[in-house]
C-alpha cells in the first residue's frame, strides 16, 4: 500500500458542478505535487508545493485551484471542468523540495470523469 | 533474457528470464534518475533510483545501469515473475530544477506464464 493516501478514488463530475480531490501524506514530507496523467501517457505536472507555499505553477488553467491546509495535506479544487480534463489526477510527495536525491512518492490516484 | 537495444513501448517476455528496460535522455545536465512501475489502477511505485557519480546500482532482482557517454539508462529484472507485468518509466532531473521530474514515455512489460 502506498504511504500516500488519495480520496476519492473515482469521480464523476458534471462540468458546472464544484468537487475537491484529497492528498494525505504522514511521512513529514515537506513537498508535495499534483500530477495529470491520461491513458498510456507519464505523469504530468501540474503544480509543486514546498513547505506549504505554491512553488510551481505549469500553467494550468484556473478552473484547477490547489490548496496546501498543512504539510500533511493537499486539495485540489475542480470547477467548470471540461471532458477533456478527464484523467487519472495523481498526488505525490518528496521528503525535501527540488529534484535530486529525494524521490516522488506517489498515491493511487483519483480517476475523475467529466461529462 | 530479453533485451531491448532502443526504446520500446512494449516488451513480453517469458516468466523466469531476465527483462531489460531501456531509456534514453537527451539532457546531460541531468544528474539523478529513478524507475517507477505503474501497474493497472495504481500510481507509480518508486523501485530504484540512481545519482550520475554511479554507473551501477542494485535492488532486489533489479539493477540500473547509466550511460553517461550515450546517454542511456536501463532497467534489469531478473527471474520475471507475473507480478512484474506493468508499466515501467524512467525519469530524471538535475540538481536545482525546480522540483521537476522528466518522465520517458513508458515500457509496457507483459509477463507470459
Amino acid at each position: 500500500d502506498t504511504e500516500v493516501t488519495q480520496t476519492p478514488k473515482h469521480l464523476v463530475m458534471g462540468m458546472t458542478n464544484k468537487k475537491s480531490l484529497k492528498c494525505e501524506q504522514h511521512m513529514g514530507h515537506r513537498a508535495m505535487y499534483w500530477y495529470k496523467q491520461k491513458a498510456k501517457k507519464p505523469p504530468e505536472l501540474m503544480f509543486v508545493y514546498s513547505y506549504e507555499k505554491l512553488s510551481i505553477n505549469e500553467s494550468v488553467p484556473s478552473r484547477f485551484s490547489p490548496e496546501c491546509p498543512n504539510s500533511s495535506l493537499l486539495n485540489l479544487h475542480l470547477h467548470a471542468l471540461q471532458p477533456e480534463d478527464s484523467a487519472l489526477y495523481l498526488c505525490a510527495s518528496s521528503q525535501v523540495p527540488g529534484g535530486s536525491n529525494s524521490p516522488l512518492h506517489f498515491g493511487n490516484g483519483t480517476r475523475l470523469t467529466v461529462t | 533474457g530479453e533485451s531491448v537495444g532502443l526504446h520500446l513501448p512494449t516488451l513480453s517476455v517469458q516468466e523466469g528470464d531476465n527483462s531489460i528496460i531501456n531509456c534514453a535522455y537527451s539532457n546531460s545536465a541531468s544528474d539523478y534518475f529513478i524507475w517507477y512501475k505503474q501497474e493497472s489502477g495504481k500510481g507509480p511505485q518508486f523501485i530504484i533510483d540512481i545519482r550520475s557519480n554511479m554507473d551501477k546500482r542494485q535492488g532486489q532482482r533489479v539493477t540500473v545501469l547509466l550511460n553517461k557517454t550515450v546517454k542511456h539508462l536501463s532497467l534489469q529484472i531478473a527471474a520475471t515473475q507475473p507480478g512484474d507485468s506493468a508499466v515501467y518509466f524512467c525519469a530524471e532531473t538535475y540538481t536545482h530544477n525546480d522540483y521537476k521530474l522528466s518522465f520517458g514515455a513508458g515500457t509496457t512489460v507483459t509477463v507470459r506464464a
